[in-house]
């Protein structure tokens, strides 16, 4: 149980397009679920929070406008980079978090974008 | 406010010594503390938790941590390395209850090598 699977693995992507990037509770509902960044041998950093059915909360840093996250379902989020850029180049990767009561969020295997 | 610190960017070891891989943290919470490893691009594995029962918590693959509260302390052990634990492995902390459950701060991590 608590499979999250986020789509696609990769992509390339021209300067200056947008892609979408999908994260998806398999067999749970997820209210809320998390994005994250890495940076090539960097940590992660936590970019957003969003729960169901109400907009995201974006760490300090993190241009909303650029990086827009919809949770629209229990069971999907999705991460749009608008107008991409070459330093957009990275690893995002999502976790969910059941509901109420579980402490844990589980994590998606990570998308890896080239922005060319 | 939390944060992890990973004591050691790189560790090295031989095949067959034992791991240790440092980590300590800060949480003004009771936290709830992870390790995750991961592989060259790939996405994160839990290797255990602590959620505030046994301080001695045992994981996936021969791992284990002993939390330590009077030192803030996570250190992640294995017995014996074995050529397969070559990764990078992250420390991560949540708390704070409600929603910031299964939210993660992270620490830089660190890359274990294992030597034949």
């Amino acid at each position: 149980g608590a499979v999250v699977s986020q789509h696609p693995s990769w992509v390339i992507c021209k300067s200056g397009t947008s892609v979408k990037i999908e994260c998806r509770s398999l067999d749970f509902q997820a209210t809320t679920m998390f994005w994250y960044r890495q940076f090539p041998k960097q940590s992660l950093m936590l970019m957003a929070t969003s729960n169901e059915g109400s907009k995201a909360t974006y760490e300090q840093g993190v241009e909303k406008d650029k990086f827009l996250i919809n949770h629209a379902s229990l069971t999907l989020s999705t991460l749009t980079v608008t107008s991409a850029h070459p330093e957009d180049s990275s690893f995002y990767i999502c976790s969910a978090k059941p509901g109420t009561g579980f402490f844990e969020a589980f994590f998606g295997q990570g998308t890896r974008l080239t922005v060319v | 406010a939390q944060s992890v610190t990973q004591l050691g960017s790189h560790v090295s070891v031989s095949e067959g010594a034992l791991v240790l891989l440092r980590c300590n943290y800060s949480s003004s919470v009771p936290p709830y503390l992870f390790w995750y490893v991961q592989y060259p691009n790939q996405g994160l594995q839990l290797l255990l938790k602590y959620t505030s029962a046994a301080t001695l918590v045992k994981g996936i693959n021969g791992f284990e941590a002993e939390f330590k509260k009077s030192e803030t302390s996570f250190h992640l052990t294995k017995p014996s390395a074995h050529m397969s634990d070559a990764a990078e492995y992250f420390c991560a902390v949540s708390g704070g209850g409600g929603t910031s459950y299964g939210k993660l701060t992270f620490g830089q991590g660190t890359i274990l090598t294992v030597h034949p």
